[in-house]
């Protein structure tokens, strides 16, 4: 059965300081990894799609990369801002669990002005 | 082109009574997955329909829920019978197609109280 974890669980960090946020999934025979935000009582907004045949995706001041031998995908974000604030979700698509996206809990981000 | 559509965004059920939650797929998608996002806890797959088929519900409760995706119209997940534990998001999503390398696309969630 796939599992995903998020590390960590929360983040505070002060506005401009680069991060990284972490995802690590036990089977990695996965067909592609997402990563979403979610704001407060808010939906999901798809941040940035890899494929399992891809290393990393870029857009604007986010990157993420992917190495699905070690089971593990970053997600680094660049010069931070308050309105970066969030819960940032990592998710798995294939293995175990086919056609289906198996989520990690999230990662809680606050940007402090 | 209009994303994934959920309605209601907010519905309000008393313990006992039917919930209707409909998706209305991205257009030219025929693949929508239903997942559920418990207050606190992280989202979890529940069924994934394509038109007038149940391709894989493993994660849908054995009681109370069913959903289905006809041939016209929108996706349906209804929930019989509701308890306090059904307060949840529901989430749908839609692909155009459930090969591997799909994208899923998320609708804004329809958010569920049972009093």
């Amino acid at each position: 059965k796939q599992e995903v974890t998020q590390i960590p669980a929360a983040l505070s960090v002060p506005e401009g300081e680069n991060l990284v946020l972490n995802c690590s999934f036990t089977d990695s025979a996965i067909y592609n990894l997402q990563w979403f935000r979610q704001d407060p009582g808010k939906g999901l907004t798809s941040l940035l799609l890899i494929q399992s045949s891809q290393r990393e995706q870029t857009s604007g001041r986010l990157n993420a990369s992917l190495d699905k031998s070690s089971g593990r995908s970053t997600l680094y974000i660049a010069a931070s801002q308050p309105g970066d604030s969030a819960t940032y979700l990592c998710a798995v698509k294939g293995g175990t669990s086919g056609s289906r996206l198996t989520f990690g809990e999230g990662t809680q981000l606050t940007v402090n002005p | 082109n209009a994303g994934v559509m959920q309605n209601p965004r907010h519905l309000v059920r008393r313990r006992g009574q039917e919930a209707r939650l409909r998706c209305s797929p991205m257009k030219g998608h025929s693949h929508v997955y239903w997942y559920r996002q418990l207050p606190e806890e992280g989202l979890k797959f529940m069924v994934y329909l394509q038109k007038e088929n149940i391709i894989d519900e493993s994660g849908m409760p054995k009681e109370r829920f069913s959903a289905e995706f006809p041939k016209e119209g929108p996706s349906i997940l209804r929930i019989q019978q509701v308890v306090r534990g059904d307060s949840a998001a529901y989430f749908c999503a839609s692909s155009d197609q459930g090969a591997s390398y799909n994208e899923q696309f998320f609708g804004p969630g329809t958010r569920l109280t049972v009093l």
